[in-house]
Formats: C-alpha cells, structure tokens, sequence
C-alpha cells in the first residue's frame, strides 16, 4: 500500500515568488492536513482538508492556502514568499477527519527561499 | 488551544539500556496522544498511539503510558538498538468533533544510541 507522495521533495524559490506543493493521501483516506516544520517553531499545523473542503486552520497568514480536490489529492499554496517561509513542508493523511484519528505522514517538501 | 511540553530535548542512552521520553498537555479535552519517529531527511513515522480510555499501550520494545489526570505521558523503548537513533516527537489531539489545531508536537527528542 502506497504512503503519503508529496512533490517535489525539494525547491528553491525567490523571495517574492509563489510556490504549489502537491499531496497525494494514501488510498481510501479522504482527511489530508499540512504541517510546517522549522528548526526553531518545530512542528506547526497549517490547516486540514476533509471532502474538497477546509475544516480547521493553524495560526498562519492569508499566504498560506490550500485546497483538496474530488480525489482528496490536495495543494497548498504560498504567495509573496518571505524567507521565514524556508521550511519543511509536510502533508498528513488519515481515514476520518484527522483530529483523534491515526495520521501518516509523508516524506515532505523541502523549500527553501533565498 | 493545546500546549505540550516534551522532556528532555537530547537523551544518550547505551546501547541496550532503555530510554524514557516524557511530555505533558494542557488541554484536559485532547484524548488522542500519538508518537513519531523522524529520521534525518525523513517524515515523521508513526511509531505508537493511544488513547484517552487507555492507559497503557505495548509494541515489542516500545510502550505508551498515559496519565490523564496529570495530564502526561510516556514514551519507553527498551533494548535500545543503533536503529533507535532518531528524532522522536509526541503530540495531542482533541478527538473527533472538536480541536481545530489538528496534532499539536512538542519540540523533539534527539535519541542518541551510543555503541
């Protein structure tokens, strides 16, 4: 059984620009979140996607979005990246909504900004 | 929202000793407390989960143990091996129908095996 993809592993990106990173779940599981992962904040929840809709949200600026599609593959998105936003970036799956529910993890997407 | 505290952040054991992480909550709500395992380059891997109606969970060399009116728990691995070497993360979650920050980790433990 196939984990959590995420693509691509690894990007550069200017500051300023925007980026798209992409998350297919393990299948049959329709619950995908993001984290963001820094050496200095750790492990942050960015927001969950549950049937093509957003249904909690970390403490993140309007940069930070996402949507999820019919298949539950999602996408998270960055605009007018800062170069706070260097991090790892990883998608999360689980059956049911993820709050109480087991959650994979995939390998993530490491960004940097320079 | 949750808080969670997770001692110590470096823990050198010898291999074949055992290793105890420990961490604390804040939210008397959360009632899902999993563990992961991260390796250098890696995700987060699932390592043991548990759940508030339980207070102690074994897989082979690792076990669980949760104690919800302190509000703690507990990561023991025993018969530590060099492959144990990693960064474990606990974290807590409010069950289905509520918690609107999804997990919520503590900082890490570096877990070094010395040979």
């Amino acid at each position: 059984k196939a984990g959590v993809t995420q693509t691509p592993r690894y990007l550069i990106k200017t500051r300023g620009q925007q980026v798209t990173l992409s998350c297919s779940p393990i299948s049959g599981h329709r619950s995908v979140s993001w984290y963001q992962q820094t050496p200095g904040q750790g492990l942050q929840f960015l927001f969950e996607y549950f049937s093509e809709t957003q249904r909690n949200k970390g403490n993140f600026p309007g940069r930070f979005s996402g949507r999820q599609f019919s298949n539950s593959r999602s996408e998270m998105n960055v605009s007018t990246l800062e170069l706070g936003d260097s991090a790892l970036y990883l998608c999360a799956s689980s059956l049911a909504r993820s709050s109480g529910n087991t959650i994979y993890f995939g390998e993530g997407s490491w960004l940097t900004v320079v | 929202g949750e808080n969670v505290e997770q001692h110590p952040s470096t823990l050198s054991v010898q291999e074949g000793d055992s290793a105890v992480i420990k961490c604390t909550y804040s939210d008397s709500a959360s009632n899902y407390f999993p563990w992961y395992k991260q390796e250098l380059g890696k995700g987060p891997q699932l390592i043991i989960d548990i759940r508030s109606n339980v207070g102690e969970k074994k897989d082979q060399r690792i076990a669980v143990t949760l104690n919800k009116t302190a509000k703690h728990f507990s990561l023991h691995i025993t018969e530590t091996q060099p492959e144990d070497s990693a960064v474990y993360f606990c974290a807590a979650s409010i069950g289905a129908g509520g918690g609107a920050d999804g997990l919520t980790f503590g900082k890490g433990t570096h877990l070094i095996i010395q040979p």
